[in-house]
């Protein structure tokens, strides 16, 4: 079954770098891109990223363009969500998910959620 | 494409139903879903492309509107279902979502 495991995440100061991993098992890797959302505290979803299939295109909400990048490592399988230049506004719950062909390329599958909070 | 969902929140009690709207500052076409999401839960697709249930998508939702104007529709509210509804857009770059309707115990 398709699995979406999350590692990263905590507190880190403004200013400052982290990444976030989403490791995947139970489908074709190469085959799906994989997007990031996230939930900040009392607001509503918002999508941030994705990466496509291939791995060449790259899409990102206008709100973390040039500060987050998506890449993945295909041999363990994980995509990545390096994060730069945070703000207090980033802290939320970041999600990976998958979309599905069988629901119209919509998110179907997607990972625990990880807290960050960006707080000094 | 900016999604606006109405209401903010709305107070239902359980075995009423209730109608959320969604509208898009351009159109969408059909490219529409709706989520719920619980506290300490992952989202979770309820209806795609406007009007298809989702796997394990309870009758009882139902999804329409094409274009701009989308609307979800529970029919009779079971306990579970007291959560906050997102519709979200994959027409056009960036994908975004709307703001929310909460649904909440009256």
């Amino acid at each position: 079954q398709v699995q979406l495991v999350q590692s990263g995440g905590g507190v880190v100061q403004p200013g400052r770098s982290m990444r976030l991993s989403c490791a995947t098992s139970g489908f074709s890797f190469s085959d799906y891109p994989i997007h990031w959302v996230r939930h900040a505290p009392g607001k509503g979803l918002e999508w941030v990223g994705f990466l496509s299939s291939d791995g060449k295109t790259e899409y990102y909400a206008d709100s973390v363009k040039g500060r987050f990048t998506i890449s993945r490592d295909i041999s363990k399988k994980t995509v990545s969500l390096q994060m730069g230049g945070l703000r207090a506004e980033d802290t939320a719950i970041y999600y990976c998910a998958r979309d599905s062909q069988d629901t119209g390329y919509f998110l179907l599958y997607w990972g625990p959620g990880t807290l960050v909070t960006v707080s000094s | 494409t900016v999604l606006t969902q109405s209401p903010a929140t709305l107070s239902l009690s359980p075995g009423e139903g209730g109608t959320l709207s969604c509208r898009a500052s351009q159109s969408v076409g059909s490219s529409l879903a709706w989520f719920q999401l619980k506290p300490g839960q992952a989202p979770r697709l309820l209806i795609y492309d406007a009007s298809n249930r989702a796997p394990g998508t309870p009758a009882r939702f139902r999804g329409s509107g094409s274009g701009t104007d989308f609307t979800l529709t529970i029919s009779s509210l079971e306990p579970e279902d007291f959560a906050v509804y997102f519709c979200q857009q994959r027409s056009n770059w960036p994908f975004t979502f709307g703001g929310g309707t909460k649904v909440d115990i009256k």
